[in-house]
C-alpha cells in the first residue's frame, strides 16, 4: 500500500458545483497534513493545513479523519480559476510524503 | 521580497553531461529540500539539508549530489550516473526540519537529449 494515495481524476465539474477529494495515509501515527495547489508546470503553493476540527477557509473546507486515516478536501462554488492538481501531504515527524495529485477541471 | 529562486527555468543538457542546478532562498530558512517530479508521480525527495555543511540523501539519491556551503544556496548536481534525468526539479525549504510548511522555488525543467 502507498503511504499516501489520492485518486488522480480528473475531475471534470461545472462552474458552480460543489467537489470532494479525498486522500488515504497508510500510518497511523502521521502528524500532520495539508492540500497543496499545484497549477500546470509550476511549483506547488500551500492551500491549507488539515485539522481533526476542520479547517475552512472561504469556498474551501479540509477535514481529517483519523479514525478512517484520510484527509479530504471540498469546493464550493467552483471557479474556473479552481483548476489545477491539488496535492495532500503527510508528515511523520521528520518525512515528508507528497501524494501524486488528484486533477480538477472546472468547466464553463 | 523573499522567497526562493531557481536558475534557469528550463535546461537542456546532452546524454553524459553533468549539469548543476541552483536554489537561492533568502527567507533566512535553516532547512533546504531537493524534489524530482515525473508526470503522472508525486514529489519524490533528492536530498535535504538541516543546516549548512549538512546533508542526508531522500528516497532517490542515487545519480546525484548536493552541498549546503551557505545557509542560502543549496544546488544540485546531476550527475551522468543518473539514468533518467529528464524531470521537473523542485527545490524547497521550511524554517526547520519537520516544520510544516514548504516553500517552493518556481522549478527547472531539465531535459537531457
Amino acid at each position: 500500500r502507498k503511504e499516501v494515495e489520492q485518486d488522480p481524476g480528473p475531475f471534470n465539474v461545472p462552474e458552480g458545483a460543489t467537489v470532494a477529494f479525498n486522500c488515504t495515509y497508510s500510518n497511523s501515527a502521521s502528524q500532520s497534513f495539508f492540500w497543496y495547489r499545484q497549477d500546470c508546470r509550476k511549483e506547488p503553493k500551500l492551500l491549507m493545513s488539515v485539522y481533526s476540527s476542520g479547517n475552512e477557509d472561504g469556498r474551501f473546507t479540509a477535514q481529517l479523519n483519523r479514525a478512517s486515516q484520510y484527509i479530504s478536501l471540498l469546493i464550493r462554488d467552483s471557479k474556473l480559476s479552481d483548476s489545477a492538481t491539488y496535492l495532500c501531504v503527510v508528515n511523520l515527524y521528520q518525512k515528508v510524503t507528497f501524494g501524486t495529485g488528484t486533477k480538477l477541471q472546472v468547466i464553463p | 521580497d523573499g522567497g526562493i529562486t531557481q536558475s534557469p527555468k528550463y535546461l537542456f543538457r546532452k546524454e553524459g553531461q553533468n549539469v548543476t542546478l541552483s536554489c537561492e532562498q533568502n527567507l533566512n530558512h535553516d532547512a533546504m529540500y531537493w524534489y524530482r517530479q515525473d508526470p503522472g508521480q508525486g514529489l519524490r525527495l533528492i536530498y535535504y539539508s538541516q543546516i549548512v555543511n549538512d546533508f542526508q540523501k531522500g528516497d532517490i539519491a542515487e545519480g546525484y549530489s548536493v552541498s549546503r556551503e551557505k545557509k542560502e544556496s543549496f544546488p544540485l548536481t546531476v550527475t551522468s550516473a543518473q539514468k533518467n534525468p529528464t524531470a521537473f526539479y523542485l527545490c524547497a525549504s521550511t524554517s526547520d526540519r519537520g516544520a510544516d510548511t514548504q516553500y517552493f522555488g518556481p522549478g527547472t525543467r531539465l531535459t537531457v537529449l
